[in-house]
């Protein structure tokens, strides 16, 4: 079945410490996405790529990092200079992206607790 | 960008209740319009879709119809069961960037 996989589902990081959130997705996707959620708060954009090898900053950037070498895998690396790290991070995908982007598929998120 | 106008939550119901959550949009044009549900501890996913004016999407009871006019697509449900309960969210096609807002929470007691 296609569809998105995110790993880990739980995930405990002590202060200071980088963690990467993976994110990989079988849909032939070209457009990938990540996505915060705080308790009861809608989603905030981190980052996104259009396409390999090249991604943009979202809303909320600092003090995390992405790359996009292959099509289908969008990591996300959480760093020690991100303030206030622990939230349910989301992956998700597009077709396309802009106008013709259709539906976003999503993946089931990651839990980021710091002790 | 497009975007997207969503009631404030929580809703509250008890089961079988009627469900209404409202939503306008503003865009360029006429993009395709969705709905997500975000069940707790999940991920968000596709609830139903429309892709042009006057159509109406549906699923698992809920509907939701394309209007031009009043550049709304509100979200409907005749009977809501407690497994309803869950975020919904109200989104365009068609930005840039996918946007997503608060959503809307959705408590049904039994």
């Amino acid at each position: 079945d296609g569809g998105i996989t995110q790993s880990p589902k739980y995930l405990f990081r002590k202060e200071g410490q980088n963690v990467t959130l993976s994110c990989e997705q079988n849909l032939n996707h070209d457009a990938m996405y990540w996505y915060r959620q705080d308790p009861g708060q809608g989603l905030r954009l981190i980052y996104y790529s259009q396409i390999v090898n090249d991604f943009q900053k979202g809303d909320i950037a600092e003090g995390y990092s992405v790359s996009r070498e292959k099509k289908e895998s969008f990591p996300l690396t959480v760093t020690s200079a991100q303030k206030n790290p622990t939230a349910f991070y989301l992956c998700a995908s597009s077709i396309g992206a802009g106008l013709l982007s259709g539906e976003l598929f999503f993946g089931e998120g990651s839990r980021l607790t710091v002790l | 960008g497009n975007s997207v106008t969503q009631m404030e939550g929580p809703v509250t119901l008890s089961e079988e209740a009627f469900l209404t959550i409202n939503c306008t949009y503003t865009a360029t044009g006429y993009p395709s319009l969705f709905w997500y549900v975000q069940y707790p501890g999940e991920g968000l996913q596709l609830l139903l879709k429309a892709t042009k004016a006057d159509d109406k999407g549906s699923n698992k009871g809920f509907e939701a119809t394309y209007r031009k006019e009043t550049t709304s697509f509100h979200l409907e449900k005749g009977s809501v069961q407690v497994s309803d309960s869950a975020v919904y969210f109200c989104a365009p096609e068609g930005s840039y960037i996918p946007t997503f807002g608060r959503g809307t929470s959705l408590i049904v007691h039994p």
